[in-house]
């Protein structure tokens, strides 16, 4: 089946380090590719997404492309910052379906 | 928009008592979503609704889970009688077209 995978956390940086948080997926078919961010206490919000091979998402700095030849979504930020302090999901969901396939999600700590 | 909105927040409940979580979606989304989040298993849809009609259920625990969505605006999800096992936080999510999900803040139960 489908799923998801990121790399194991937690991830922990000083302010303006450069990001990488890997994720790579398995799936049929040609899913859409999705980063969400949890802050502390609160709902998941979409971060990003990207729906076909080659595309590139972006928000707030943070940027991930779709690679369909490596089957993965990693997501990247040139300079952090302490509020970028969360917990990061990669998922995707696979046209005709609404299910999201999430994986376990990385927690990001940036240090002042 | 107010975003989701679920209720309450918080639940402190004892073994074998009746659970019932709140949803309003955001208005004019179609799609509504059941999440729970624990430690041990992640993020893990329990429901999901179209329209009012429950599409899949796949992912209820056990037939001490129920969801209900009696109009566009408002579902429960309720767990009877609950068990330590189900503390967690549940979340709802919504969205117009099934893909991109808004989530609300949540809701972390305890039961003792």
């Amino acid at each position: 089946g489908d799923s998801v995978t990121q790399m194991e956390g937690p991830v922990t940086l000083s302010e303006e380090a450069f990001l990488t948080i890997n994720c790579t997926y398995t799936a049929t078919g040609y899913p859409s590719l999705f980063w969400y961010v949890q802050y502390p206490g609160e709902g998941l919000q979409l971060l990003l997404k990207a729906t076909k091979a080659d595309d590139k998402g972006s928000n707030k700095g943070f940027e991930a492309t779709y690679r369909k030849e490596t089957t993965s979504f990693h997501l990247e930020k040139g300079s952090v910052q302490v509020s970028d302090s969360a917990v990061y999901f990669c998922a995707l969901i696979n046209s005709g379906t609404y299910k999201y396939i999430f994986g376990t999600g990385t927690r990001l700590k940036v240090l002042a | 928009d107010a975003g989701v909105i679920q209720s309450p927040r918080h639940e402190v409940t004892e073994m074998g008592q009746e659970v019932t979580l709140r949803c309003k979606p955001i208005s004019g989304h179609d799609y509504l979503f059941w999440y729970r989040q624990t430690m041990m298993r992640g993020l893990e849809l329990l429901i999901y609704f179209n329209n009012n009609v429950p599409i899949d259920d796949s992912g209820m625990p056990e037939d001490r889970f129920s969801a209900k969505m009696p109009n566009a605006s408002f579902s429960t999800l309720k767990i009877q009688p609950s068990e330590p096992r189900d503390s967690a936080v549940y979340f709802c999510a919504s969205s117009s077209g099934g893909e991109t999900q808004y989530f609300g803040p949540g809701t972390r139960l305890l039961v003792l």
